[in-house]
């Protein structure tokens, strides 16, 4: 059974430049969360989706974007990157609630450390 | 709104000693769920558990247990003989059920467990 996998692992960008990150979440999941992880820090929630579409979304500028795709894999984007968005990107994958009141176990990816110059 | 404390920064113990992890959470909700993530030097999160805010009752895992006290607001983490292979940093995250079934992750900042063999 295939967890949740991330890639690329390690990347290096200059200052105002665009990356993507991808995700393929565990077998069985339907949605994917977005967290970053700052050295020292918590992880902080970026965005989740669910059905291609983001449900919820985190205290991030816009330069944060995404996408799921129909497989439910999904993509982070970040343009005109800052130093400060250096960080470890953490990808989880759940089942979706539906529109009851209930949270389903998040699983984690082994992250993207993203290094901006 | 919603957080998540741990006091506790970083805690050294010696191999086969006993320690606790303090988690307190803040939230309005009344209908949420606490976890508690294990991340080792490779960075992935590790899912050790979850708890609904209905159910109180304390849970034991092998050399694991938790103590969920609405009372006081807390979900301690408790290793019983710790072994050097609990060497990593801990989280505790609270989520709180939504209407829409989103359900973000927020996180205390970490404790740093050692242990010294």
């Amino acid at each position: 059974d295939a967890g949740v996998t991330q890639s690329p692992t390690h990347l290096i960008k200059t200052r105002g430049q665009q990356v993507t990150l991808r995700c393929s979440p565990k077998s069985g999941h339907d949605t994917v969360s977005w967290y970053q992880q700052a050295l020292g820090q918590g992880p902080q929630f970026i965005f989740q989706y669910y059905e291609e579409e983001e449900r919820q979304r985190g205290n991030f500028p816009d330069r944060f974007s995404g996408h799921q795709f129909p497989n439910y894999s999904s993509e982070l984007n970040v343009n005109a990157l800052l130093l400060g968005d250096s960080a470890l990107y953490l990808c989880a994958s759940s089942l979706a609630g539906g529109l009851k009141r209930y949270t389903d176990t998040q699983y984690f990816g082994p992250g993207t450390r993203l290094t901006v110059l | 709104a919603q957080k998540v404390t741990q006091a506790q920064t970083e805690i050294s113990v010696v191999e086969k000693e006993d320690v606790t992890l303090d988690c307190v959470y803040e939230t309005r909700d009344t209908t949420y769920y606490l976890f508690w993530y294990k991340q080792p030097p490779s960075g992935e999160l590790v899912f050790l558990i979850r708890r609904n805010s209905f159910d109180e009752q304390n849970e034991i895992s092998g050399r694991y247990s938790w103590n969920f006290q609405k009372s006081t607001s807390s979900f301690n983490f408790t290793i019983t003989a710790s072994q050097v292979v609990d060497s990593a940093v801990y989280f505790c995250a609270l989520s709180e059920a939504t209407v829409a079934g989103a359900n973000n992750l927020f996180f205390g900042t970490g404790t740093r467990l050692t242990v010294i063999p």
